[in-house]
């Protein structure tokens, strides 16, 4: 059984540019969740897709977007990136949307410049 | 507005001492209430819930207490072990509907046991 895996693992932009973060869900997984961790504060919400449907959205702008796809990987899509969007971006995986039975992968570090 | 806080950012604990951290929430609606512990360069992984039916829940060395009066929860681990340190989140979420609600997480305790 795989885990919950993450790519890139680091990751620079320039302020302005588009940024595309994949996850790929634990086997028998059909919901992931993303969620922005910023230095020294807990993972927040992003979103939830659920059979690939958005299924829930934290206080995030239009510009964070996602996509889930038939065998449940996942994208998260930033556009127009600030500077603030620099954090650990988490993807978690579960079956079912009773999201507190989730799996974390290790995150991407993006850094906005 | 934070829902969820850990007032220490950080607890240092002798090897085989009782480790405590708090959590305390703000949203009388959360009825379900989870840790995660949180290695460097890792994703946070699931360590023990509780559902705020109950006033404890034990799970081997990790023990978590709720005390709804006082929107107040805390994670007991004993013995403390030096793999024990991490970065420890509290975190609560409430049933909406037939499915709960998205989980909001605490800005985390850093654990150091010492050897």
């Amino acid at each position: 059984e795989t885990g919950v895996t993450q790519s890139p693992t680091h990751l620079i932009k320039t302020r302005g540019q588009q940024v595309t973060l994949r996850c790929s869900s634990q086997s028998g997984h059909n919901t992931v969740s993303w969620y922005q961790q910023a230095l020294g504060q807990g993972p927040q919400f992003i979103f939830q897709y659920y059979r690939e449907e958005e299924n829930g959205r934290g206080n995030f702008p239009p510009r964070f977007s996602g996509l889930q796809f038939p065998n449940y990987s996942s994208e998260l899509n930033v556009n127009a990136l600030e500077l603030d969007d620099s954090a650990l971006y988490l993807c978690a995986s579960s079956y079912g949307t009773a999201s507190y039975e989730q799996y974390f992968g290790p995150g991407t570090r993006l850094t906005v410049t | 507005d934070q829902q969820v806080k850990q007032n220490s950012p950080s607890l240092s604990v002798q090897e085989g001492r009782i480790s405590i951290l708090n959590c305390d929430y703000t949203n009388s609606m959360f009825d379900y209430f989870l840790w995660y512990k949180k290695y460097p360069a890792e994703g946070p992984t699931f360590l023990i819930s509780i559902s705020s039916i109950k006033d404890k829940n034990e799970d081997g060395r990790f023990t978590v207490f709720l005390n709804k009066s006082a929107k107040h929860l805390s994670l007991h681990i004993v013995p403390s072990q030096p793999g024990d340190s991490a970065v420890y989140f509290c975190a609560a979420s409430y049933l909406r509907g037939t499915s709960y609600d998205k989980v909001i997480f605490g800005p985390g305790t850093s654990l150091s046991v010492i050897p």
